[in-house]
């Protein structure tokens, strides 16, 4: 089966760097996208991934390795707004997206 | 308005009455889709429709009736729901659905309880 795995929950700290890792089991692969999803709120795109290695755009970066099945999302000198849901997502050989259940971001001051 | 709209943002319906979601975009897409969120739980995809066309239907209870006039406009059509079909439903758009680079935009979802 298709199958996507991140963590449930994560805290850090304001000013600090995180890492949220994402692990996934697709029918193929046509790109790993992040979205970012405050509460109550629509999810909001972060950033793609198709090729090996890392992504930089501005305070965030995202890295894949197709071969391992896997990717993390880098923030730095984290603000508090940086407080929301962190979504994985693989896209199959059909270009559908499979989804992980998303990491909750706590920043404390 | 720009991008994905959705209404209405709140709905609280009983087990036996009909009602309607609808979603527009205003972002020239050509593919549409329809999510359900439940908490804690991954986003489930509902219904795809490219050009108008559905593409994709992922098992839903035919209690859900998608539709989709044209290629700015997507609703979900609802009737006799259950208890847990209580969830966020979101819509989205992207610029095509067989691309692999294309991210999808969402709308900020409707809030539905079913009584």
């Amino acid at each position: 089966g298709q199958n996507i795995d991140q963590p449930t929950e994560m805290t850090a700290t304001e000013g600090a760097i995180v890492q949220i890792n994402c692990t996934y089991q697709t029918s193929g692969f046509n790109g790993l996208f992040w979205y970012q999803q405050h509460a109550g709120e629509a999810p909001t795109f972060l950033s793609y991934n198709v090729l090996d290695g890392l992504e930089e755009k501005g305070r965030f970066s995202s890295f894949l390795s197709r071969s391992k099945g896997y990717s993390y999302l880098l923030l730095k000198e984290l603000q508090m707004k940086d407080s929301a849901s962190y979504l994985c997502a693989a896209k199959d050989s059909n270009y559908q997206l499979i989804w992980g259940a998303g990491t909750k971001l706590i920043i404390k001051p | 308005e720009t991008g994905v709209t959705q209404t209405p943002r709140h709905l609280v319906m009983g087990m036996t009455n009909k009602k309607s979601l609808k979603c527009e975009q205003h972002l020239g897409h050509n593919a549409m889709y329809w999510y359900k969120q439940s908490a804690k739980k991954p986003l489930e995809l509902m219904f795809v429709y490219s050009l108008e066309e559905r593409v994709e239907n992922n098992s839903v209870p035919s209690r859900f009736s998608p539709e989709c006039p044209n290629s700015s406009h997507l609703f979900l059509h609802l009737h006799t729901l259950q208890p847990e079909d209580s969830a966020l439903y979101l819509c989205a758009s992207s610029q095509d659905q067989g691309s692999g680079s294309y991210e999808q935009y969402f709308g900020p979802g409707t809030r539905l309880t079913v009584t």
